[in-house]
């Protein structure tokens, strides 16, 4: 197991189109955390997981955008309708625990043209 | 959530030391105190963490004020490598459940 894996690295998409993006955890990890982040900002809290559970989600997280984790495995992380404001790099994290350290996968770049 | 002051940007040379401050006077006796860092177009990535006493790792130290109200990292010997945004983040067993980044220190390392 090499770390967090996310797919795609890169994705080009017209406006109001859907988007989904997938995040591989570490294995063992049963939390799994979304960021996105914008050029120049901090990576920004969208929602996390426990398990299979979806514990908390940020304002941040319209109605057009839903993640889920199935089984616990990985994630996926889809946008509805997509607008430009959405064009950022959507991070990915893992953990075993809350206050254990979090691995980063190298995140999906969401272009929105 | 408990908030933390760090400097915008900070500059250092090659082969020096280098300390970065963190002030975190409303942190809880339950809050660890997290370092992570961001290279140029990578996601974070986990320098170090401690709660009371300091902590040395392969990475970095980290010094803990004994009021716990500050926090100070220190690289020991500065890379060109080490250049990076560096966040510190309170993160415990109340409050927050997630990691809460700020603007983080831009890292400047001159050859």
């Amino acid at each position: 197991d090499t770390g967090v894996s996310q797919d795609p690295r890169h994705k080009i998409t017209k406006r109001g189109q859907n988007v989904t993006f997938r995040c591989d955890p570490i294995s063992e990890h049963n939390r799994l955390y979304w960021y996105r982040q914008t050029l120049g900002q901090g990576p920004e809290f969208l929602t996390y997981f426990q398990n299979e559970a979806q514990l908390e989600k940020s304002r941040l997280l319209s109605d057009r955008f839903s993640a889920e984790r199935p089984k616990g495995s990985f994630s996926t992380l889809e946008i509805q309708r997509t607008e430009q404001g959405d064009s950022a790099m959507y991070l990915c994290a893992s953990s075993l625990a809350r206050v254990t350290e979090a691995f980063f996968g190298q995140g999906t770049r969401l272009t929105v043209v | 959530d408990a908030k933390t002051t760090q400097p915008n940007s900070m500059e250092s040379n090659e082969e020096e030391p280098v300390h970065l401050p963190c002030n975190h006077s409303t942190i809880s006796g339950t809050d660890y105190i997290h370092w992570y860092r961001q290279l140029p177009s990578q996601g974070p990535e986990y320098v170090i963490h401690g709660l009371t006493s300091n902590v040395n790792n392969r990475m970095a130290s980290l010094a803990i004020a004994e009021d716990r109200k500050s926090s100070t990292l220190i690289l020991h010997r500065a890379t060109l490598r080490d250049a990076a945004v560096y966040y510190c983040i309170l993160l415990g067993f109340q409050g927050a459940q997630k990691l809460v980044f700020g603007q983080g220190t831009r890292l400047t390392i001159n050859p």
